[in-house]
């Protein structure tokens, strides 16, 4: 159980146009999901914190109006990363969180490029 | 502020035992994880403390000490395959997951 898949798993996309990456859980409800950002031989950053029905909350340096979060229903949240630049290339992971679980769930992460 | 101490990279030998540090000053505690991640996947739990003491899964053993605000990874019987990045996190009184900087454990034949 506690599967979360991502799509895309890949994509690129030209400068200024934007990206819709989705995150689902499968077969729980997931109270809580995170959004994450890897940059190559780096950590991950955590970049925003959604609950279902309720905005997102960014971490500092996150410009929430670049990076759109949609969190509809308790097992669908959205990333819209807006006029994306060749610096917004990353690896974008989510997970999900469940009231009944002290863990994290990971998605299998999207590799965005931006040319 | 929040901040997760890891050493960057160890190299060990195949078969032999590594021990991976980590040191933690967080804003609230509730839990302390281990994850393996592999070069262009997502991070896979490999253990959870949120008491004091050990805790043992096979070839993985995990040790929290709270009060110290360290815990480490031990990776017993080394094997190629355990060569990856393995990540602290940390759930903060927010209930965010605040991560290390990872450690690169390079395993040598």
């Amino acid at each position: 159980g506690a599967v979360v898949s991502q799509h895309p798993s890949w994509v690129i996309c030209k400068s200024g146009t934007s990206v819709k990456i989705e995150c689902r859980s499968l077969d729980f409800q997931a109270t809580t999901m995170f959004w994450y950002r890897q940059f190559p031989k780096q950590s991950l950053m955590l970049m925003a914190t959604s609950n279902e029905g309720s905005k997102a909350t960014y971490e500092q340096g996150v410009e929430k109006d670049k990076f759109l979060i949609n969190h509809a229903s308790l097992t669908l949240s959205t990333l819209t990363v807006t006029s994306a630049h060749p610096e917004d290339s990353s690896f974008y992971i989510c997970s999900a969180t469940s009231v009944l679980s002290y863990e994290q769930y990971f998605g299998p992460g999207t590799r965005l490029t931006v040319t | 502020g929040q901040n997760i101490d890891q050493p960057t990279e160890m190299t060990a030998t195949e078969g032999a035992i590594v021990q991976i540090n980590c040191t933690y000053q967080t804003s609230g505690f509730n839990g302390l994880f281990w994850y393996q991640q592999h070069a262009g996947e997502a991070p896979t739990f490999l253990s959870y403390n949120v008491l004091d003491g050990l805790e043992e899964k096979g070839r993985f053993s995990s040790f929290l000490s709270r009060s110290k605000g360290y815990s480490y990874l031990l990776l017993k019987e080394l094997q190629m395959k355990d060569s990856a990045s393995y990540l602290c996190a940390v759930r903060d009184g927010g209930q965010n997951f605040v991560f290390g900087p990872g450690t690169r454990l390079s395993v040598l034949p």
